[in-house]
C-alpha cells in the first residue's frame, strides 16, 4: 500500500459540468501521475508532477488541467466535462527521488461518468 | 512508434494448468519492463520489473521473464485466485513515462 486515496471514488456529472479529481499520497513522494483507463486503450498518462508546482503534459492531456500546490495533492480538473471524458482515472505515484526506475504505485481509481 | 503489444487478450485455464502471457514491445533503449497485475474495480497492483535480458523475477506462481523484444509472464499450476488482467509497461531509456499494453485478462477456473 502504497498511502494513495483518491476522491471521490464515483462521480456522475453532466456535459459542460466542471469536475475535479483529487489525489492524496501520505509519503510525500515527488513524482506524481494521472492516467485514464479505457477499454482496448489500456492505461494512458493524462499529465505528470515532479514536485510542487511542476507539472506537464502527457499524451491525452486535451481537456484536462492539473495543479499540485502541496506535496500530498494532486488535482485533475475537467474544466467542461464531456462524455468522451467518461472513464477510470488512476493516480500513480513513484517511490524514488528521480524516475531513473519508474516502479509506478496505484490508486483504488475513480469511475467517471459524462451523460 | 513506441508500442506495447500482450497477447492473448483473454486466457482461460482450468486450476492447474501452466500457461505464459506474452508482452512484446518496440521502443529505442529500453530502461525497465513493468509487470501489474489488477483486480476488477481496483488499482492496478505493481508485481515486477526486469532491467536487462535474461532477467527472471519470481514470485509465489508467477516468474517473469525478458528477452530483447518481449517479457513473458509464466504462470504455473494456477489458482482461481489468480483470474484478474495482468499488464505490462516499459519504460524508456531518458524518460520517465510508461507505456502500458492492454492487457491481458485471465481466468481460472476450479
Amino acid at each position: 500500500d502504497a498511502g494513495i486515496t483518491q476522491s471521490p471514488r464515483h462521480k456522475v456529472t453532466e456535459t459542460g459540468t466542471p469536475v475535479t479529481l483529487r489525489c492524496h499520497q501520505t509519503e510525500n513522494h515527488r513524482y506524481m501521475y494521472w492516467y485514464r483507463q479505457d477499454p482496448g486503450h489500456g492505461l494512458r498518462l493524462i499529465h505528470y508532477s515532479y514536485g510542487v508546482k511542476d507539472t506537464d503534459k502527457g499524451e491525452v492531456s486535451d481537456g484536462y488541467s492539473v495543479s499540485r500546490s502541496k506535496t500530498e495533492d494532486f488535482l485533475l480538473t475537467l474544466e467542461s466535462a464531456t462524455s468522451s471524458q467518461t472513464s477510470v482515472y488512476f493516480c500513480a505515484i513513484t517511490t524514488g527521488d528521480t524516475y531513473t526506475y519508474n516502479e509506478q504505485f496505484f490508486g483504488p481509481g475513480t469511475r467517471l461518468t459524462v451523460l | 512508434e513506441d508500442q506495447v503489444t500482450q497477447s492473448p487478450e483473454a486466457l482461460r485455464l482450468q486450476e492447474g494448468e501452466s500457461s505464459s502471457l506474452n508482452c512484446s514491445y518496440t521502443v529505442s533503449g529500453l530502461r525497465g519492463l513493468f509487470w501489474y497485475r489488477q483486480d476488477p474495480g481496483k488499482g492496478p497492483e505493481f508485481l515486477f520489473t526486469l532491467y536487462s535480458a535474461g532477467e527472471e523475477k519470481e514470485k509465489e506462481r508467477l516468474k517473469a521473464t525478458l528477452t530483447k523484444k518481449e517479457s513473458f509472464l509464466h504462470i504455473t499450476a494456477p489458482k482461481p485466485e489468480d483470474s484478474a488482467t495482468y499488464l505490462c509497461a516499459v519504460q524508456k531509456d531518458s524518460s520517465y513515462k510508461l507505456i502500458f499494453g492492454s492487457g491481458t485478462r485471465l481466468l481460472v477456473r476450479p
